[in-house]
């Protein structure tokens, strides 16, 4: 199985501020991740596709880089709706795999 | 809009199953997978399976295989997710979602379904 590992688990931050989480996987998954969030007693909600795609929607704020094994997912300046989990999840292979999530709190 | 909605919640005694109902519309049910994703009180994710709707066929991953069942009923677009001998560990939210193939991402994703195990 390929194991995706986040950093960090939590972080906090103040509105405003840039925030970068990471996602580091245990292979080669070329582009093949993507970001979700989700708010607390919510259902995950995709933010991001195919490593750097941003979904119809979703604000210009988000945005996801990097190939390979090693990605990050970016808040450019943080908003007090943005407190949430956010999860990278790899589609390379089976089984699909999420990393342990981001706790971000203002 | 697309949407998959869920059945309520359960609670079931360790050794019973459990059977998940998922209703989809906006879209053409037979024409996108589902694929079925629990989340541990506090924990992270975790997948489960996939069903192919058109054709019924059905994927697992290794430590569901033997408990789990997939099924669907095109004639009301809903995907079903059956786990049987539960244990107390199973307890989480299940959630169904929809993807546009085996290998992709996620959306839109149900709005889950707690199961608690409790004698």
């Amino acid at each position: 199985d390929i194991q995706m590992t986040q950093s960090p688990s939590s972080l906090s931050a103040y509105v405003g501020d840039r925030v970068t989480i990471t996602c580091q996987a245990s292979q080669d998954i070329s582009h093949y991740l993507n970001w979700y969030q989700q708010k607390p007693g919510k259902a995950p909600k995709l933010l991001i596709y195919d490593a750097s795609n941003l979904e119809t929607g979703v604000p210009s704020r988000f945005s996801g880089g990097g190939s390979g094994t090693h990605f990050t997912f970016t808040i450019s300046s943080l908003q007090p709706e943005d407190i949430a989990t956010y999860f990278c999840q790899q589609y390379v292979d089976l089984p699909l795999t999420f990393g342990g999530g981001t706790k971000v709190a203002i | 809009q697309v949407q998959v909605v869920q059945s309520g919640a359960e609670v079931k005694r360790p050794g019973a199953s459990v059977k998940v109902s998922c209703k989809a519309s906006g879209y053409t049910f037979t024409d996108y997978y589902i694929h079925w994703v629990r989340q541990a009180p506090g924990q992270g994710l975790e997948w489960m399976g996939w069903l192919n709707p058109k054709f019924g066929g059905t994927n697992s991953a290794q430590k569901f295989q033997g408990r789990v069942s997939m099924t669907r009923d095109t004639s009301v677009n809903t995907a079903y997710m059956e786990l049987r001998s539960l244990r107390y560990d199973d307890t989480a939210v299940y959630y169904c979602v929809r993807a546009d193939r085996i290998n992709s991402w996620f959306d839109p994703w149900g709005q889950g379904t707690l199961v608690t195990v409790s004698s």
